[in-house]
């Protein structure tokens, strides 16, 4: 079965400034697909970024990125210009290519400092 | 924002007792998901449907039930609730669960198991 491993449970960084959030996942597909959700204290899950495993390029959404590095099974995302609303728990998933079943990482709370 | 709801928000109950949680789309998405979340967990997947009675289990499906009898209506049964099953119940929708769909979450329900 895949798993995600989201190996910082807890970060802070200051306004304006940059952060990396990592992520790790194992599996034996060859196309999948991995997403960022956030979630603010209001609960709502959001989607923040996605990415589809045979695209290379790396997917970027305003002041948000990752880092796919396919070998390394690595999906790290960058917050660039931290805002105070950025401040959440941040999930990384994982979707096999026919799967309905969505693998979450156990969390990363960030908190953006003023 | 999609239009997911979930009912109720907020319920506590006692072991032993049954327990339905519901959950109503209005953007006539064939998938449907139950989740869970626990802290050091993410969500993890309960049940999915991919129509009208049609439902498959997912990784957490011991102890719970579902039903699908309308395309907008997803429910979630607890037999016999136990104090393990005290968690916040996401329920998600998708269009397709192959390609890149994305999943759009409810609000939440909070449940409690004294």
């Amino acid at each position: 079965a895949q798993t995600v491993t989201q190996s910082q449970p807890e970060m802070s960084v200051q306004e304006a400034e940059t952060v990396t959030l990592s992520c790790t996942y194992d599996t034996s597909e060859n196309n999948y697909y991995l997403f960022w959700y956030k979630q603010p204290p209001s609960r709502q899950m959001i989607l923040v970024i996605r990415q589809e495993a045979y695209k290379q390029q790396n997917a970027t959404e305003n002041r948000f990125s990752v880092n796919f590095q396919k070998a390394a099974k690595s999906f790290s995302l960058k917050i660039s210009d931290s805002q105070l609303g950025d401040t959440a728990m941040y999930f990384c998933a994982f979707r096999g290519y026919n799967n309905n079943d969505m693998r979450f990482g156990a969390g990363t709370r960030l908190t953006v400092k003023p | 924002d999609a239009g997911i709801t979930q009912s109720p928000r907020h319920k506590v109950t006692e072991t032993g007792t049954p327990v339905t949680l519901r959950c109503h789309q209005t953007e006539n998405h064939r998938y449907m998901y139950w989740y869970r979340q626990d802290p050091g967990h993410g969500l993890r997947l309960i049940h999915y449907s991919y129509g009208v009675k049609d439902t498959d289990k997912g990784e957490v499906s011991d102890g719970y039930s579902v039903s699908r009898s309308k395309t907008e209506d997803f429910l979630l049964t607890l037999e016999s609730a136990t104090s393990s099953q005290t968690s916040v119940y996401f329920c998600a929708i998708s269009e397709s669960a192959g390609e890149y769909n994305e999943q759009f979450f409810g609000p939440g329900t909070r449940l409690t198991v004294l």
